[in-house]
């Protein structure tokens, strides 16, 4: 069955990057776009943005250019987050979640990732 | 962006009864409206996209309607799993958006 097994919690101070990685099974993994998105303490879920699995092509959501970057390893079937320059609002769950259809990206997302808890404090 | 809000926030019910979420979008959204379950603890769990159509493996008590601006979802005898949170995301136009929630909680 398809899953996406996210790597554990993280404790980083401002100013740290973290990685965040997302290791997928189950299907062919560059026919599916990986999308990454943020869950903050009382906030909605936001749409960080996506990357294609084919061609490794990111696009970021408004908000999350800059200190976030999308990327693959296509030999371990593997999507990463990275955020640098980590600031205490950064503190949040972040889920990989995979797209529903091939091909396509951006658009609704199944399955997701068991999510990663980020704490950024001094 | 079009913002999604989502009523109630919280629904106090008991098992069997049965309950009707509420979604509405800011902007035309045709049928481009997707629902999710979170159980606490878990990642979201598709249930519901483009407006009616259940995700697979979802049980025949959850469906969804709507077009355009407002939606539901329906959940017509609820059971002990389904207390959860339920959100509405939209993928008609990007950025992607999700609703704030409504919490279904055991009366």
């Amino acid at each position: 069955q398809v899953q996406l097994v996210q790597s554990g919690s993280e404790l980083k101070k401002p100013g740290a990057s973290v990685t965040i990685s997302c290791k997928t099974s189950g299907y062919t993994f560059s026919r599916y776009a990986m999308n990454w998105l943020r869950q903050a303490p009382g906030q909605r879920l936001e749409w960080m943005g996506c990357i294609n699995s084919n061609t490794g092509t990111p696009t970021y959501a408004q908000g999350f250019t800059g200190r976030f970057v999308f990327s693959l390893d296509t030999s371990v079937t593997t999507s990463y987050l990275q955020i640098t320059n980590l600031e205490p609002e950064d503190t949040a769950i972040y889920y990989c979640a995979r797209e529903a259809e091939t091909w396509n990206s951006g658009s609704w997302f199944d399955p997701w990732g068991q999510g990663t808890l980020v704490s950024v404090s001094s | 962006e079009i913002v999604l809000t989502q009523s109630p926030a919280t629904l106090s019910l008991s098992p069997g009864e049965r309950t009707t979420l509420s979604c509405r979008a800011s902007e035309n959204i045709d049928t481009f409206l997707v629902w999710y379950q979170q159980r606490p603890g878990q990642a979201p769990r598709l249930l519901i996209y483009d407006a009616s159509n259940r995700a697979t493996g979802v049980p025949a008590r959850f469906s969804g309607s709507g077009s355009g601006t407002d939606f539901t979802l329906i959940i017509s005898s609820l059971e002990p799993e389904d207390f959860a949170i339920y959100y509405c995301q939209q993928r008609s136009v990007w950025p992607l958006t999700f609703g704030q929630g409504t919490r279904l909680e055991i009366k």
